[in-house]
């Protein structure tokens, strides 16, 4: 799997676009990016993931720069309920099952 | 979207005591079944994958014959912790993958406390 870097926290204000970054500067060209967010005391949650082109779901926007070294996460308008732990993931994904290691992440606080 | 449930939610045992945890997709078949532990402030750690009707794999320093983890359907799961020791408190959690899928769904987790 890839070596991620992200920061360890930032602060957005409630109604901002939170961009959260990840470095992944050793990325391989068969390995995804994950993101999956950890709220207080429950079970990670999936939000998005991309390869080379970025994506965009109801959670969020993943953009991934062309030398795929990095990326940025984007909650387009940030709520109070966004305030979590987010982890950059790099894992190989094929036929078989994959792993996913887990970093220390970001921990976002979203403030009123 | 799909749903991993995990039972119970939290537990309290005596030292020495065993412990069985469940983990269940429940509108799903999950080919792979993943186990986790967190310890607080701490990523989660992956302790071993499942395959449905195979052994399952542990990381390196997870002891098989402690965290026993059985696989025997595509849609439960358990990891027993054999004679439990305080320092086997922690959060416990279960993550599920549909064959041919990319997302890994996870349950709710287990705390387990060891008195």
């Amino acid at each position: 799997d890839a070596k991620t870097t992200q920061p360890t926290s930032m602060d957005c204000a409630e109604g901002r676009a939170a961009n959260l970054p990840c470095n992944h500067s050793t990325i391989s060209g068969n390995e995804y990016v994950y993101w999956y967010r950890q709220i207080h005391s429950q079970g990670p949650q999936y939000i998005i993931h991309g390869l080379k082109n970025n994506e965009t779901n109801e959670m969020a926007s993943l953009i991934i720069t062309e030398d795929r070294k990095s990326s940025t996460l984007i909650l387009p308008h940030a709520t109070l309920r966004d305030t979590a732990v987010y982890y950059c993931i790099g894992t190989a994904s094929g036929a078989g099952s994959y792993q996913l290691t887990f970093g220390k992440g970001t921990k976002l606080s979203v403030i009123p | 979207g799909a749903v991993v449930s995990q039972h119970p939610s939290w537990v309290i045992c005596k030292s020495g005591t065993s412990v069985k945890i469940e983990c269940r997709s429940l509108d799903f078949q999950a080919t792979t079944m993943f186990w986790y532990r967190q310890f607080p402030k701490q990523s989660l750690m992956l302790m071993a994958t499942s395959n449905e009707g195979s052994k399952a794999t542990y990381e390196q320093g997870v002891e098989k014959d402690k965290f026993l983890i059985n696989h025997a359907s595509l849609t439960l799961s358990t990891l027993t912790v054999t004679s439990a020791h305080p320092e086997d408190s922690s959060f416990y959690i279960c993550s599920a993958k549909a064959g041919g899928q990319f997302e890994q769904y996870f349950g709710p987790g287990t705390r387990l406390t060891v008195t």
